[in-house]
């Protein structure tokens, strides 16, 4: 089974500063997507980033980017100048590539981010 | 339309209550998903449905019945609940077809019900 670890529980960053959160996965498939999800208080998960495994390119959108690294299975966010609205519990989350049956959605247990004005 | 959209927003509910949550989605998704999430906890898969069909069960207790009328709508329903099933409940729809296609898509989630069990 695939398992999902997100090391930091909570994480704070001053406004127009950088974070980066950190998310590793175990797997032994080779044809998988990874995701991060943001979830702000108004409880709504929603798609930040993807990635798919087979591709090398580091996903970026907008302000977001990753680093992938997929022989250390690790996939860590990005956000750059960051802003007040970025405040929110953060999923990374893994999903299967393969055929029938393997539509479960692997999430790690979040970290929790604060923008300090 | 990326909208999924669920109902009722809040529930409250006796333990010997029967009760329904509503999913509703336009963006033509085969795959459609319950997921239970309690405070400060990611979502735990409940159910999957693919082309209208029960995929998924993880092992849910029965006092959850899950249905899926059409490819648009999941409904929950909702029997002899426990206060220990108090939580969010949420929707979430993808492109993923299950039938010998690759997962091609990400998950939309709906905003979920808060469900409260007295």
């Amino acid at each position: 089974a695939q398992t999902v670890t997100q090391s930091q529980p909570e994480m704070s960053v001053q406004e127009a500063e950088t974070v980066t959160l950190s998310c590793t996965y175990d797997t032994s498939e080779s044809d998988y997507y990874l995701f991060w999800y943001k979830q702000p208080p108004s409880r709504q998960m929603i798609l930040v980033i993807r990635q798919e495994a087979y591709k090398q390119q580091n996903a970026t959108e907008n302000r977001f980017s990753v680093n992938f690294q997929k022989a250390a299975k690790s996939f860590s966010l990005k956000i750059s100048d960051s802003q007040l609205g970025d405040a929110a519990m953060y999923f990374c989350a893994y999903r299967s590539g393969g055929l029938f049956g393997n539509e479960k959605l692997t999430f790690g247990t979040g970290t929790r981010l604060t923008i300090i004005p | 339309d990326t909208e999924v959209t669920q109902t009722p927003k809040h529930l409250v509910m006796g333990m010997t209550n029967k009760k329904s949550l509503k999913c509703e989605q336009h963006m033509g998704h085969r795959a459609m998903y319950w997921y239970k999430q309690k405070a400060k906890k990611p979502p735990e898969l409940m159910f999957v449905y693919s082309y209208e069909k029960l995929s998924i069960n993880e092992s849910v207790p029965s006092r959850f019945s899950p249905e899926c009328p059409n490819s648009s709508l999941l409904n929950l329903h909702l029997h002899a609940l426990q206060p220990e099933d108090s939580a969010l409940y949420l929707c979430a729809s993808s492109t993923w077809t299950g039938r010998g296609y690759r997962a091609v898509g990400e998950a939309f989630f709906g905003q979920g019900t808060r469900l409260t069990v007295v």
